[in-house]
């Protein structure tokens, strides 16, 4: 087995700052995922990679950056919180894509001031 | 078009009772359905997935779905329902997108098992 952690599981930040989330997955898989999940919504992907050094955007990459610098692990970044801002983001990968079946994080809960 | 349409937000049974959560996908081309389980403050879990065969598919913890090509549908159900069944449930469509393979949410079910 294996697992996927985030970092933090909680991040409570200001408007217009700069937030970092981070994944780390010990499955080897090659392929992770960002998604955001609003509540009483389901999840939309933000970006996924298929590889290390390697970013394909989502549906919802506006207004964020995505870095994966090593196999394992996978960064999102929100470049400008907006105010009142409240979303739980989830990581996940897979072995490789297809119809893989996805792991997922536990998340880390966001909130804007 | 890809999309998934879970029509219930919210469905609350008595422990015991049998269990239907609806879902109703659309998809240009062969659709990979699966269900997930949210339980609070936690990840998403893999509940079972259709690939293809048989429509009726088997997960874990007692659960069931079956897919139905004439009415786009991949229902949930389990027979007997349990207070730890409590969760948020998920429909989930893979399709593929620029070569590479996607998962499209539907907007989940929270179910509440009633004692």
């Amino acid at each position: 087995g294996g697992i996927i952690t985030q970092t933090p599981k909680f991040l409570i930040g200001q408007e217009g700052q700069k937030l970092t989330l981070k994944c780390q997955q010990n499955f080897n898989h090659d392929t992770m995922y960002w998604y955001r999940q609003d509540s009483g919504k389901g999840l939309r992907l933000i970006y996924y990679s298929i590889t290390e050094n390697d970013l394909q955007k989502g549906d919802l990459s506006e207004g964020y950056d995505a870095s994966r610098e090593k196999k394992s692990s996978f960064s999102l970044t929100v470049t400008s919180a907006q105010k009142n801002e409240m979303a739980v983001f989830l990581c996940a990968s897979s072995i490789a894509g297809g119809q893989d079946t996805q792991y997922f994080g536990p998340g880390t809960r966001l909130l804007v001031l | 078009a890809q999309s998934v349409t879970q029509p219930d937000a919210r469905v609350t049974v008595s422990e015991g009772a049998s269990l239907q959560l609806r879902c109703k996908y659309s998809s240009s081309g062969t659709p990979y359905l699966f269900w997930y389980v949210q339980y609070p403050r936690q990840g998403l879990q893999l509940l079972l997935k259709y690939y293809s065969g048989d429509p009726v598919v088997q997960g874990v913890n007692g659960f069931e779905a079956e897919f139905s090509k004439s009415n786009s549908s991949f229902h949930l159900r389990k027979a007997s329902v349990h207070w730890s069944d409590s969760a948020v449930y998920f429909c989930v469509l893979s399709a593929w997108v620029s070569n590479y393979n996607v998962l499209y949410f539907g907007s989940g079910t929270k179910l509440t098992v009633e004692p």
